[in-house]
């Protein structure tokens, strides 16, 4: 009965290939993210869906495509991984309101190497 | 946009010391600040949050205190065990779908 849950915890591929991670929450919200967490420990967000709709789309590069099949499934696709793309990957989800905020529930992580 | 700043990077305390751990934020329109515990190799999870209508929030040995005229929370833990061994996160968001903006962390080590 896990929150907020992301396949695979560990991933490890070389340069240049694509890879995928996913990720889903059985906790009813409406709005779902990706982090990613650098050796430094700093969490910045990439993306936030609402109801499958893009809602924030950081300064990423396009070789990172998120995908939001319905509100509770929210993965991510990236394409030609580089180096600098090795970091730890946090699925998070909230639910909601126009007037306040709400805090996240994250996922416990894609560790994502690349050599 | 929003600049989160948070000191100290590194705490060391002895077991059953209290801990604080402060925040700045340069947006006055920020009014959500949640604080979030990651323990190694766990996500982030929510320990306390306060909102900009609120001056202090506790709860058991935790609290959070706001203080808007000066930008700047704090987290205070009291009687401190090992298992509050953790990095510890602040946060600061002008709320509703806005995005979160992180602190630097802080490494909290409690000592036995």
């Amino acid at each position: 009965d896990t929150a907020v849950s992301q396949t695979p915890k560990y991933l490890v591929t070389q340069m240049g290939n694509d890879k995928s991670i996913k990720c889903e929450q059985n906790l009813g919200h409406d709005t779902m993210y990706w982090y990613k967490q650098d050796s430094k420990k700093f969490l910045k967000i990439m993306f936030s869906y609402n109801n499958k709709e893009l809602i924030i789309n950081e300064t990423v590069p396009n070789r990172f495509s998120p995908k939001s099949p319905d509100k509770a499934h929210l993965n991510l696709h990236i394409n030609s991984l580089e180096l600098g793309d090795s970091a730890v990957y946090f699925c998070a989800s909230s639910q909601v309101s126009a007037e306040r905020g709400s805090g996240y529930t994250f996922g416990s992580g894609t560790r994502l190497t690349v050599v | 946009g929003e600049n989160v700043e948070q000191h100290p990077s590194t705490l060391s305390v002895q077991e059953g010391d209290s801990a604080v751990i402060k925040c700045t934020y340069s947006d006055s329109a920020s009014n959500y600040f949640p604080w979030y515990k990651q323990e190694l190799g766990k996500g982030p999870q929510l320990i306390i949050d306060i909102r900009s209508n609120v001056g202090e929030k506790k709860d058991q040995r935790i609290a959070v205190t706001l203080n808007k005229t000066a930008k700047h929370f704090s987290l205070h833990i009291t009687e401190t065990q090992p298992e509050d061994s953790a990095v510890y996160f602040c946060a600061a968001s002008r709320g509703g779908f806005n995005k979160f903006y992180f602190g630097s962390g802080t490494k909290l080590n409690v000592k036995p």
